[in-house]
């Protein structure tokens, strides 16, 4: 079956530091990924889009990498912020309409 | 330029009512989609729609679970005789293609049937 995994486990850092998230996928043939943020009670925010072709993709303090052999996608966020703490979500499709969400990783960055 | 609009934010049913759920997308999108999303659960697909018609409705419950894009007015999402599992937070979602890529959600719908 189709998988999507996240680390369940709240992600702890220290502000200034480099957060880095994992999504995982298992049965997709992804044409692109994307990468979401959830604040509490409010609907996901699209932050990147990354190709098959592409290895890496960086917005400002955003990084994307994505490596197709391992099936992987790490999300960076450097010299973190208070700001940044949010659920961050990963998506991808397969060739249909369908996006799906692995359930997110909680990240808090402390001053 | 308003974003994705839904309401109610909060709707309370008693189990047996009708939820009718409404999502204006965003200005010059023509493409909604529809997810749940259960507490500790991840978003899931339901449906996705265009201007009067229903393309994909593959996450759909195939009972008393309905979805409308009509050509004037909101996509509606409707939940007949509604159940406690039913209690979740509905996402609208719209796209200005039918790629899925970079989709515009809106705040949700907390449905809670008591």
């Amino acid at each position: 079956s189709q998988k999507i995994e996240q680390n369940s486990e709240a992600l702890n850092i220290q502000e200034g530091k480099t957060a880095t998230l994992t999504c995982n996928y298992t049965n997709y043939s992804p044409a692109y990924l994307q990468w979401y943020r959830q604040d509490p009670g409010r609907g996901p925010v699209f932050l990147l889009l990354i190709r098959e072709n592409e290895k890496e993709k960086r917005k400002e303090r955003l990084k994307v990498t994505f490596d197709t052999t391992l099936k992987q996608s790490l999300f960076h966020i450097t010299a973190s912020q208070p700001a940044d703490s949010a659920t961050y979500l990963c998506a991808l499709s397969n060739s249909g309409y369908a996006l799906n969400f692995g359930k997110g990783t909680s990240l808090l960055v402390t001053p | 330029n308003a974003g994705v609009m839904q309401n109610p934010r909060h709707l309370v049913r008693r189990r047996g009512q009708e939820a009718r759920l409404r999502c204006s997308p965003m200005k010059g999108h023509s493409h909604v989609y529809w997810y749940r999303q259960l507490p500790e659960e991840g978003l899931k697909f339901m449906v996705y729609l265009q201007k009067e018609n229903i393309i994909d409705e593959s996450g759909m419950p195939k009972e008393r679970f309905s979805a409308e894009f009509p050509k004037e007015g909101p996509s509606i999402l409707r939940i007949q005789q509604v159940v406690r599992g039913d209690s979740a937070a509905y996402f609208c979602a719209s796209s200005p293609s039918g790629e899925n890529e970079k989709l515009f959600f809106g705040s949700g719908t907390q449905l809670s049937v008591l």
